[in-house]
């Protein structure tokens, strides 16, 4: 199995700043890559996916980056409903997938 | 609208069998691979298994293959989750998905499962 490692598992920022979580695979994942918002209580959100195209509808201060086995998800300017859990996920497996093991983003 | 609708919040004992559901509306649900994602309490994302419902083509993943079953009944639309014989670490939210080609694009609301004697 590939294994997803994130990085920081939690963090504190204010409104406005800019945040970057980070993900790594332990082999190269070709772009194969999701990024995911869940906030409490709630099922799980697509904000991006092949590393760097944004889902419809999703804000464009969310932006993705990252090639082989590393990967960035950046929120340009960090807004009050940010304020979530991200989870990266590798598809880049045939039909077996496996998600990081999220980052909390929580206010400073 | 795409929609994926689960049933509701199950309460068993530990060795009694259960079978949820996902009931997919607004698309070809024969054209998308159906998947299942498990959450325990306070944790994260674990991918189960998925479905393709045009020809019930099923994939597992190591961690889950001979603990869960996943079925699809493509006249009505539904995919299911089963187990034969449940234990207190089935505990938690189950989600359906929808896989287009990448990420999953849609999710059920989520069916939680409490397994307690």
């Amino acid at each position: 199995d590939i294994q997803m490692t994130q990085s920081p598992s939690s963090l504190s920022a204010s409104v406005g700043d800019r945040v970057t979580i980070t993900c790594r695979a332990s082999q190269g994942i070709s772009n194969s890559l999701a990024w995911y918002q869940q906030k409490p209580g709630k099922a799980p959100k697509l904000l991006l996916y092949a590393a760097s195209r944004l889902e419809s509808g999703v804000p464009s201060r969310f932006s993705g980056s990252g090639s082989g086995t590393d990967y960035t998800l950046t929120i340009s300017s960090l807004q009050p409903e940010d304020f979530a859990t991200y989870y990266c996920q590798q598809y880049y497996s045939t039909l077996s997938w496996t998600f990081g093991q999220g980052t909390k983003v929580e206010i400073k | 609208e795409v929609q994926l609708v689960q049933s509701g919040a199950e309460v068993k004992k530990p060795g009694e069998s259960l079978k949820i559901s996902c009931k997919g509306s607004g698309y070809s649900f024969t054209s998308y691979w159906i998947g299942w994602v498990r959450q325990m309490p306070g944790k994260g994302l674990e991918w189960m298994g998925i479905i393709y419902p045009g020809d019930s083509d099923t994939r597992y993943s190591p961690s889950f293959q001979g603990q869960v079953t996943i079925s699809a009944d493509k006249s009505i639309s539904t995919a299911y989750l089963q187990w034969s014989s449940l234990k207190a670490s089935d505990t938690a939210m189950y989600y359906c998905v929808r896989r287009p080609g990448g990420g999953f694009d849609y999710w059920g609301q989520g069916t939680l499962v409490t397994v307690s004697s």
